[in-house]
């Protein structure tokens, strides 16, 4: 079974520009999540897309967005970039069901740069 | 605030010795408690998810410990081997679902021969 993709694995961009982030879940989940990892702050949760719905959202400003498709692929979008957003952007899917915990398994994730 | 914290912060370690990595959280409402490993440059990947109702899980050579009461967890690496060179990252979850997720800053362990 293929596991979480993400692409692209790196990318640099400038300020004020935005970014695509894409995340393939492993085929059957249906829950898809997107965390930010930077080494002060360590790995902060930004939303959680559920059968094309935004189900939870983290503290994160408004320009990072995200959306789910039909096939449970999702995107995350950051707009006007700042350098602070400088970080690896990891993607995390599980079956979805909300009864009880269940493991996330997390793609290799998207080293962002900004310059 | 709810709020994971690790320690110790980076360890060094010998291949073939135990070592055991600890977690406090003050997360309220609790749901259950993972431990993931995290290689450099990779995604982080589940060692264990517990409940509040259990004590211990094991995955192999790794067990982990929850005390609900004191709100402290622990993870244990049994005859760490050189593969065992990570991040561990204690991850405490609220509510009934997966999300949201609060995270620890993880504990840096180097396994050398």
């Amino acid at each position: 079974k293929a596991g979480v993709t993400q692409t692209p694995r790196y990318l640099i961009k400038t300020r004020g520009q935005q970014v695509t982030l894409s995340c393939s879940p492993i085929s059957g989940h249906r829950s898809v999540s997107w965390y930010q990892q930077t080494p002060g702050q360590g790995l902060q949760f930004l939303f959680e897309y559920f059968s094309e719905t935004q189900r939870n959202k983290g503290n994160f400003p408004g320009r990072f967005s995200g959306r789910q498709f039909s096939n449970s692929r999702s995107e995350m979008n950051v707009s006007t970039l700042e350098l602070g957003d400088s970080a690896l952007y990891l993607c995390a899917s599980s079956l979805g069901d909300r009864q009880g915990g269940q493991p996330q398994h997390f793609g290799d994730g998207t080293r962002l740069s900004i310059l | 605030k709810n709020q994971v914290e690790q320690s110790p912060q980076s360890l060094i370690i010998l291949e073939g010795k135990n070592c055991t990595l600890q977690c406090n959280y003050t997360v309220s409402p609790f749901s259950n408690l993972r431990w993931y490993k995290q290689d450099t440059g990779r995604g982080p990947v589940s060692l264990t998810i517990m409940t509040f109702s259990e004590n211990t899980k094991s995955n192999g050579r790794y067990t982990a410990t929850l005390d609900a009461d004191t709100k402290q967890s622990s993870l244990h690496i049994t005859a760490s081997q050189l593969s065992d060179s990570a991040s561990y990252i204690c991850v405490v979850s609220l509510n009934s679902g997966n999300t949201p997720l609060v995270f620890g800053k993880g504990t840096r362990l180097s396994v050398i021969a």
